[in-house]
């Protein structure tokens, strides 16, 4: 069984960092994109960042670009995103997802986890 | 950016009718166009990609057409479990993906 598990959310003062993780099963990890995806309560989907299979290429909106990095590590089968400098705007449920096709991107996701929430608030 | 306008912003219908949403892209995505379904509390799944191609355990009653700017999915015959909210994303403009506001379909 496919399975995405996000950690890490919890309540942060604005300015502040946060790492979130998602644990990965079911699937050969190393071989696909993943990304990581925003809701704010309430609203509409936000992708933020996705990064290869082996690691060495990223990309970031432009809402968190220089503010957030997107890592993983293929020998646990996770990934990570780093937020520094944490706004109020940044506040959400952070979903981790795979992309869809194995080596090489798709751009949709085919597998997402169960989201973490993430709260800026003083 | 490509922005993804989808109407309407709800809808409810009886079991068994037909559902009709429409995503509307500000400038052509081609076929690069995917539908999402989100069920209260739960995450996003993927229904439909490049447009028309039902993802793997997605049942025949979805469908999806369109191409360059204007999308439908389509439900045949509403069943009370698809009551979500629905989105649709493009990956034309890679890697700057984006998402529609999303339609909720409520059934009667």
């Amino acid at each position: 069984q496919v399975l995405l598990l996000e950690s890490g959310g919890g309540v942060v003062q604005p300015g502040k960092s946060l790492s979130l993780s998602c644990a990965a099963s079911g699937f050969t990890f190393s071989t696909y994109g993943m990304h990581w995806v925003r809701q704010t309560p309430g609203k509409g989907l936000d992708w933020v960042a996705v990064i290869s299979s082996d690691g060495n290429n990223k990309y970031y909106a432009d809402s968190v670009k220089g503010r957030f990095t997107i890592s993983r590590d293929n020998s646990k089968n996770t990934v990570h995103l780093q937020m520094n400098s944490l706004r109020a705007e940044d506040s959400a449920i952070y979903y981790c997802a795979k992309d869809k096709r194995s080596n090489g991107w798709f751009g949709s996701m085919d597998v997402w986890g169960q989201g973490t929430s993430v709260t800026v608030s003083s | 950016e490509i922005v993804l306008r989808q109407s309407p912003a709800s809808l409810s219908l009886s079991p068994g009718e037909r559902a009709t949403l429409s995503c509307r892209a500000s400038q052509s995505v081609a076929s690069y166009l995917a539908w999402y379904q989100q069920k209260p509390g739960q995450a996003p799944r993927l229904l439909i990609y490049d447009a028309s191609n039902r993802a793997t355990g997605i049942p025949a009653r979805f469908s999806g057409s369109g191409s360059g700017t204007e999308f439908t999915l389509t439900i045949s015959s509403l069943e009370p479990e698809d009551s979500a909210v629905y989105y649709c994303q493009q990956r034309r403009n890679w890697p700057r993906l984006t998402f529609g506001g999303g339609t909720k379909v409520e059934i009667k």
